[in-house]
């Protein structure tokens, strides 16, 4: 069964910061996902990765296979970043499928 | 391209009573997913469909909660006498390809709030 933890649980930061959300999974995947969801709101897939690195604005996803672990990054953080931002592995079983396996999320608020 | 719908978006229910919660996926994508996120907990994976069939329900409750996902129309999740406990967000994503291919994206819709009364 695979395990997702992300860390940190919650985050407040001042406008401007750098931020590092990091997110480790306990078996092989085909794919990792990073999603924001805004309060009260619905879900933003930003980035599915399977190796190495992704970039998209100010946001920067990255994966490393073998320690089983991913990070994303926020450059120049700003107030309207504050969300929760949540990891997904996807286990790739071959003949079905076990959809995404999610992280509880990191709560983070960049305060002006 | 309107991306994934979900609809209602918010929907009370009295306890006893049948919830059906709709999806339609992005024009193109014949995978869809559907999750539940309980208050104060993280996403949870529920059900898998294509067309006509269901691929994997391995999250699923085993009473009560079914889903379809017709040749045409939208996808159904439907769950019959609700309770309590019901009330959560269910999230509907679809991809274009499955999930054992390397590059499938999912997009995710809106969700809808179930909220039993």
């Amino acid at each position: 069964k695979n395990e997702v933890e992300q860390s940190p649980q919650n985050l407040t930061a001042q406008e401007g910061e750098f931020i590092t959300i990091n997110c480790s999974y306990s078996v092989g995947i085909s794919a990792l996902h990073w999603l924001q969801q805004h309060p009260g709101g619905g879900i933003v897939s930003l980035f599915m990765l399977s190796s190495g690195k992704k970039k998209h604005g100010r946001l920067i996803a990255t994966i490393n296979i073998q320690e089983k672990h991913s990070s994303l990054h926020i450059t120049a953080s700003h107030p309207r970043d504050s969300a929760v931002y949540i990891c997904a592995a996807a286990l790739y079983s071959g003949g079905g499928a076990d959809g995404l396996t999610f992280g509880k999320g990191t709560h983070l608020i960049i305060q002006p | 391209n309107a991306g994934v719908m979900q609809n209602p978006r918010h929907l009370v229910r009295r306890r006893g009573q049948e919830a059906r919660l709709r999806c339609s996926p992005m024009k193109g994508h014949s995978h869809v997913y559907w999750y539940r996120q309980l208050p104060e907990e993280g996403l949870k994976f529920m059900v898998y469909l294509q067309k006509e069939n269901i691929i994997d329900e391995s999250g699923m409750p085993k009473e009560r909660f079914s889903a379809e996902f017709p040749k045409e129309g939208p996808s159904i999740l439907r769950i019959q006498q609700v309770v309590r406990g019901d009330s959560a967000a269910y999230f509907c994503a679809s991809s274009r390809l499955g999930p054992a291919s390397a590059n499938y994206g999912y997009t995710f819709g809106s969700g809808t709030r179930l909220t039993v009364v």
